[in-house]
């Protein structure tokens, strides 16, 4: 099956840095890449579409400066959260569509990244 | 955008069968209706789906109303594994949403040994 990874899994920083969290797709190509953002036990809120070669389109709300979005190629996408402060410590997923599956079927998502901001 | 109502936990016990109902009166006849749940500390992952004719997969089945104003989730045999945060989705096919998915708060599934 489908396999998106993510990395890195789990990530502690400080205050003020930057941290770039990575979604691959492992055996296909995904035209499009989705991520979200999920507090404790709150459901996934959708942070922004990833389009390969385009500008990501961000939700409602979401600041497009302080999470950078880049999908460089059909396999990659990374989210670079800049300046990061503690409420912006969660757990972020990425899903992605198969480029070859023209469905409504199933989006393939990585395990999620724990972000901890001190 | 169409709303889907989820009770917020159900428990069961293993190997029994387990119905999660979902409410979505305001659906579209474009809408499909997706399945994905999410186990502790993990991504979601996706279940079943289907627009109008109830449907079967190696995980579950899905029931869908004559009038597709709700649906239901069916695990044959709970196991402790099923244990997770199930959520109903409807997705709409074409059109700028195309694939976006909006997770409500879903329903807390407890299997009990």
């Amino acid at each position: 099956g489908a396999v998106v990874s993510q990395h890195p899994s789990r990530v502690i920083c400080k205050s003020g840095t930057s941290v770039k969290i990575e979604c691959r797709s492992l055996d296909f190509q995904a035209t499009t890449m989705f991520w979200y953002r999920q507090f404790p036990k709150q459901s996934l809120m959708l942070m922004a579409t990833s389009n390969e070669g385009s500008k990501a389109t961000y939700e409602q709300g979401v600041e497009k400066d302080k999470f950078l979005i880049n999908h460089a190629s059909l396999t990659l996408s990374t989210l670079t959260v800049t300046s990061a402060h503690p409420e912006d410590s969660s757990f972020y997923i990425c899903s992605a569509r198969d480029r070859d599956i023209w469905s409504y079927n199933e989006q393939f998502f990585g395990p999620g990244t724990r972000l901890t901001v001190l | 955008d169409a709303k889907t109502t989820q009770p917020n936990s159900m428990e069961s016990n293993e190997e029994e069968p387990v119905h999660l109902p979902c409410n979505h009166s305001t659906i579209s006849g474009t809408d499909y209706i997706h399945w994905y749940r999410q186990l502790p500390s993990q991504g979601p992952e996706y279940v079943i789906h289907g627009l109008t004719s109830n449907v079967n997969n190696r995980m579950a089945s899905l029931a869908i109303a004559e009038d597709r104003k709700s649906s239901t989730l069916i695990l044959h045999r709970a196991t402790l594994r099923d244990a997770a945060v199930y959520y109903c989705i409807l997705i709409k096919a074409g059109g700028t949403s195309y694939g976006k998915l909006t997770f409500g708060q879903g329903t807390i599934l407890t299997v009990h040994p």
